[in-house]
């Protein structure tokens, strides 16, 4: 089955407590991103890779490190979690980024207190 | 600022009606578009995508898209208790860059 893979569901840490949110896809797809989605803000991209090797930021990437070292995986990491970055991520995968159908993951629902 | 704008309602209609959304959007290099539908607690699933101007019909669903007013439509017909869920217009700039709508909830009452 097609399918776009995070994990944890849910998380709850404590505040400068490093952590990963792992994503896989089983689709060979070259593009991959992290979105959070927060009440009334809707969907905002944090980084996205093109290719192995290759992320970059989007629009709220302060906070966040990505790695792109295989084609299926985008870890997202949060190196120092803050309560600002309480919110539910998603990890999306598509053959070529804007121009195609973004496959999402469960998402993950992160707590930071 | 590249913004992609949705009335976040809620917007209720009885079973059967003609549920209407709308979009806007700021730049008008936008390419692709696309409708998302987000029920409570799950991720976005494409309902559908439309790059040209026009209308796209695919079973009740239908997408309209005007370049020239910069606004994206999505008409539901015959809507469904089922179809109640978050709706979410999506933009896409260039091949890396989507940008997504607050989204508008919409309920369909029996």
């Amino acid at each position: 089955e097609a399918q776009v893979t995070q994990n944890p569901r849910y998380l709850i840490t404590v505040t400068g407590k490093k952590l990963t949110v792992t994503c896989s896809q089983n689709m060979n797809h070259e593009y991959m991103s992290w979105y959070r989605q927060d009440p009334g803000l809707g969907l905002r991209q944090i980084y996205y890779s093109m290719n192995v090797e290759v992320t970059d930021k989007g629009d709220v990437p302060e906070g966040y490190k990505v790695s792109r070292k295989e084609k299926r995986n985008f870890p997202l990491i949060l190196e120092s979690p803050s309560p600002n970055q309480t919110s539910l991520y998603f990890c999306a995968s598509s053959f070529t980024g804007g121009r195609t159908e973004a496959f999402f993951g469960q998402g993950t629902r992160l707590t930071v207190v | 600022q590249k913004e992609v704008e949705q009335n976040s309602g809620p917007l209720s209609v009885p079973e059967g009606a003609i549920a209407s959304l709308n979009c806007t959007y700021s730049d008008r290099g936008s390419q692709s578009f696309f409708w998302y539908r987000q029920y409570s607690g799950k991720s976005p699933e494409l309902i559908m995508f439309i790059y040209s101007n026009g209308d796209k019909e695919d079973g009740r669903f239908t997408a309209q898209l005007n370049k020239a007013s910069q606004y994206v439509s999505l008409l539901i017909r015959d809507s469904q208790p089922s179809d109640s869920a978050t709706y979410l217009c999506a933009a896409a700039y260039n091949n890396n860059d989507m940008r997504f709508g607050a989204g508008t909830r919409l309920t369909v009452k029996p």
